[in-house]
């Protein structure tokens, strides 16, 4: 089957824009991951959803980011009024299992500029 | 805090052999993943350890020694291809899978 896909692929948007970013996983995953990726820096944690639960949001750097998942399976990571400092590729993982140490399955993620 | 460290930048010629280092010093580990990243594309799986020792798979291997806080990967008969950022990940014991990255290493082969 396909694997994660997220969209858009590119996002330009006007300081204090807000903005929604998409994630489909692998179908039948229960794990979800986002990820921001500054330019030349491994990907860091922002939050982890098993099905429709978001367990975890300590990644998320203020409370202008927002996820959800509500139905366990689509996410949509949400950022508002956004800032320059925003400008990332944001990534998307899913993994098969919940608790485990299952392979993470990535998206290509989407690269937001904020100008 | 966490901490990984890896080279950022290394050369090697076409049908070499490399070996990129990964140190890390974390306050749980439950395992250590590496990852390949072309410019522009998602990070596609390498390799696991959990238990010390040299793993092989293909012209890749991967090594971990957990008591030293390090692993390798090894990447042999180096094709152009093979010219991306490789990502050395511990994962954190933390209840699920949390991915700690280091900054990852950028590889250019040359012929």
């Amino acid at each position: 089957g396909a694997g994660v896909s997220q969209s858009p692929r590119y996002k330009v948007a006007k300081r204090g824009q807000d903005v929604a970013l998409r994630c489909d996983p692998i179908s039948g995953h229960v794990s979800l991951f986002w990820y921001q990726q500054a330019l030349g820096q491994g990907p860091e944690f922002l939050t982890y959803f098993q099905n429709e639960a978001q367990l975890d949001k300590s990644g998320l750097p203020s409370d202008r980011f927002f996820a959800e998942r509500p139905e366990g399976s689509v996410s949509t990571l949400k950022i508002q009024r956004t800032q320059q400092e925003d400008s990332a590729v944001y990534l998307c993982a899913s993994s098969p299992g919940g608790p485990t140490t299952d392979t993470q399955y990535f998206g290509p993620g989407t690269r937001l500029t904020v100008l | 805090g966490q901490n990984i460290d890896q080279p950022t930048e290394m050369t090697a010629t076409e049908g070499a052999i490399v070996q990129i280092n990964c140190t890390y010093q974390t306050s749980g580990f439950n395992g250590l993943f590496w990852y390949q990243q072309h410019a522009g594309e998602a990070p596609t799986f390498l390799s696991y350890n959990v238990l010390d020792g040299l793993e092989e798979k293909g012209r890749f291997s991967s090594f971990l020694s957990r008591s030293k806080g390090y692993s390798y990967l090894l990447l042999k008969e180096l094709q152009m291809k093979d010219s991306a950022s490789y990502l050395c990940a511990v994962l954190m014991n933390t209840g699920f899978q949390k991915l700690v990255f280091g900054t990852g290493t950028r590889l250019l082969v040359s012929p």
